[in-house]
């Protein structure tokens, strides 16, 4: 089993819709979930985090963490074809003193 | 703020050569990691620093690899010799201990042939 597990797809959602992004985590131990934007060819960039169970909200992004199950997932609002990316979710025992497990990516395209 | 700086951006070389990686890390960041992403195994974290100090190499792959960081500046990460199977992007990325994520480098892209 992966330690960090997400679909692959690609996921395609129309222009406008509602994207959704989903990962497991095998180690019950992690404190910390992240959410990474990478472009084709470009870096990883932080998006989102998340401590606690329960959803926080940043613009049109929703991240949401439930520890019993041990599932994190990602909302887009209002897609734009600029989201189109891979995205990356990223777990962690604690704060950046920690190092962290990154799962392989979930690529979406969004379609105008 | 010049944020993490890797260089160099692309790197060819022959089957056998030493290759080194350099990274700056943000001033004031604490944390430095090494990562290699490839398409099979995705993002891998090789080893990270801590003050200078490293903390955790378990990630590196084999002897052929080392990493030293001899200042908070400054960050190297070295394979001798190298084979066909390191070619990945090699991305460097640092924090610091209360930080919420990292900041990537844009990465070294390493042909090894």
């Amino acid at each position: 089993q992966k330690e960090v597990e997400q679909n692959s797809g690609p996921l395609s959602v129309p222009e406008g819709a509602i994207a959704s992004l989903n990962c497991t985590y095998s180690d019950r131990g992690s404190q910390s979930f992240f959410w990474y934007r990478q472009y084709s060819g470009k870096s990883p960039e932080l998006i989102m985090f998340i401590y606690s169970n329960g959803d926080k909200e940043d613009g049109r992004f929703t991240a949401q963490l439930n520890k019993a199950s041990q599932y994190v997932s990602l909302l887009i609002r209002d897609s734009q074809p600029s989201d189109s990316a891979t995205y990356l979710c990223a777990v962690s025992r604690g704060t950046g003193g920690f190092k962290t497990i990154f799962g392989a990516g979930t690529r979406l395209f969004v379609k105008a | 703020d010049a944020g993490v700086i890797q260089s160099p951006r692309h790197e060819v070389t022959e089957m056998g050569q030493e290759v080194t990686l350099r990274c700056k890390p943000i001033s004031g960041h604490d944390y430095l990691f090494w990562y290699r992403q490839t398409m099979m195994r995705g993002l891998e974290l090789l080893i990270y620093f801590n003050n200078n100090v490293p903390i955790d190499d378990s990630g590196m792959p084999e002897d052929r690899f080392s990493a030293k960081m001899p200042n908070a500046s400054f960050s190297t990460l070295k394979i001798q010799p190298s084979e066909p199977r390191d070619s990945a992007v090699y991305f460097c990325a640092s924090t610091t201990f209360a930080g919420s994520g990292y900041t990537f480098g844009s990465g070294t892209r390493l042909t090894v042939v």
